[in-house]
């Protein structure tokens, strides 16, 4: 099984830019999340899911959104791009609530913002 | 939001036991304490959790002070693979809240 996948590795965008970071699990996980790390520091939650057609925010959600039409897969959207959002974004999937099911993570998305 | 608070880094020799501390003094009876580790340019990676009994696997073992204030995660035999930052973290609902971590140096 691939796990969590994200898409691009690697991202620079202009001061204003849009775009989609991808994140797509293949193990029917019912829960999804996004978190940033900025530099030195631990992970953020942005915005979370507990299944399909279903989103909530976590602690840093502004200037994101996200979608959940199917269960693989939970994009996380940049609508304009600010040097506040330059930062390693993580997708994570749980088969149950996180509490008592452990977290898989993708190997992250590094954004630079200038 | 339970939090957590763990030194920021420690430094072990290889082959000997790891001993990484965490408190949780704010720890609520049904929030589970979970342990992931990060390497450099990866995701966490989940090692082990529990509620208040140890707990051991291949991994590591996790001890759970009387009070669940605080929590102690070994790993048995360091080996340099092993150099991460660590977390400990609590969650509240279905989220988790990741500190700083535990920066862990493993010394040949």
């Amino acid at each position: 099984n691939a796990g969590v996948t994200q898409t691009p590795k690697f991202r620079i965008l202009k001061i204003g830019q849009s775009m989609t970071l991808q994140c797509t699990q293949d193990m029917n996980h019912n829960y999804m999340y996004w978190y940033r790390q900025d530099p030195g520091m631990g992970l953020k939650l942005i915005y979370y899911s507990v299944g399909a057609g279903i989103t909530d925010k976590g602690e840093v959600p502004n200037g994101y959104n996200v979608s959940r039409s199917t269960t693989e897969d939970f994009p996380l959207r940049l609508e304009l791009a600010a040097p506040s959002q330059t930062s390693v974004y993580f997708c994570a999937s749980s088969y149950l609530t996180g509490v008592n099911s452990p977290l898989h993570f993708g190997n992250g998305t590094r954004l630079t913002v200038t | 939001d339970a939090k957590t608070t763990q030194p920021n880094s420690m430094e072990s020799n290889e082959e000997e036991p790891v001993h990484l501390p965490c408190n949780h003094s704010t720890i609520s009876g049904t929030d589970y304490i979970h342990w992931y580790r990060q390497l450099p340019s990866q995701g966490p990676e989940y090692v082990i959790h529990g509620l208040t009994s140890n707990v051991n696997n291949r991994m590591a073992s996790l001890a759970i002070a009387e009070d669940r204030k605080s929590s102690t995660l070994i790993l048995h035999r360091a080996t340099l693979r092993d150099a991460a930052v660590y977390y400990c973290i609590t969650n509240t609902g279905n989220q988790f809240y990741f500190g700083t971590g535990t920066s862990l140096t493993v010394i040949p």
